[in-house]
């Protein structure tokens, strides 16, 4: 089974900065999102990727296929970028309508004013 | 569209009740999940249906059933609840077949409490 693991576990920071959160795994993967769950508790995705970076707003999301290891930044970042963040990973041979899904612990992100 | 529901929101059962956690997608998705998340873990799969008709277990299946209703629905069924089902649980859906290239959409969370 896949070894997902986030770091740090918790970050506080202040708004304007500039935010890195790092997700590694064990062993192959065929895709890794990166999921916000914010106070309150719903879970949105924010990004599904392979290889290679992604970009969508402040958010920013890479992969290091070879290390096995993805970080997600975020740029000035906004007291309402403040949530958990949680990184996971499908398997190569995932199939059968499971999931395969192995998620991290979170990284709990605390942006202060 | 309202994507993944899921009810309720909040609910407090006392050791032994039985309840059962209704969840709907809009998505016309063949996939569906149920997760719990407790703290200091990440989310574990406990049963799934990767279509109608379907349903298998996942990572922590004890003490659950589920029912594949139709396309739409799957809900999760607690028949003699336990301290130890005290959790958040997660409805999720997706497109299916895919190896993994499927973003997956969650639904707000039920917070359960067995006491």
């Amino acid at each position: 089974k896949n070894e997902v693991e986030q770091s740090p576990q918790n970050l506080t920071a202040q708004e304007g900065e500039f935010i890195t959160i790092n997700c590694s795994y064990s062993v192959g993967i065929s895709a890794l999102h990166w999921l916000q769950q914010h106070p309150g508790g719903g879970i949105v995705s924010l990004f599904m990727l392979s290889s290679g970076k992604k970009k969508h707003g402040r958010l920013i999301a890479t992969i290091n296929i070879q290390e096995k290891h993805s970080s997600l930044h975020i740029t000035a970042s906004h007291p309402r970028d403040s949530a958990v963040y949680i990184c996971a990973v499908r398997g190569l041979y995932s199939g059968g309508g499971a999931d395969g899904l192995t998620f991290g612990k979170g990284t709990h992100l605390i942006i202060q004013p | 569209n309202a994507g993944v529901t899921q009810t309720p929101k909040f609910q407090v059962l006392k050791t032994g009740q039985s309840m059962t956690l209704q969840c709907a997608q809009d998505m016309n998705h063949n996939s569906m999940y149920w997760y719990r998340q407790d703290p200091g873990m990440g989310l574990r799969l406990i049963y799934y249906s990767a279509s109608e008709g379907t349903t298998d277990k996942g990572e922590v299946p004890n003490g659950y059933n589920v029912s594949r209703l139709n396309k739409r629905e799957f809900s999760l069924r607690l028949e003699s609840a336990a301290p130890s089902q005290t959790s958040v649980y997660f409805c999720a859906s997706r497109h299916y077949p895919s190896w993994g290239n499927t973003e997956a959409f969650f639904g707000q969370g039920t917070r359960l409490t067995v006491v």
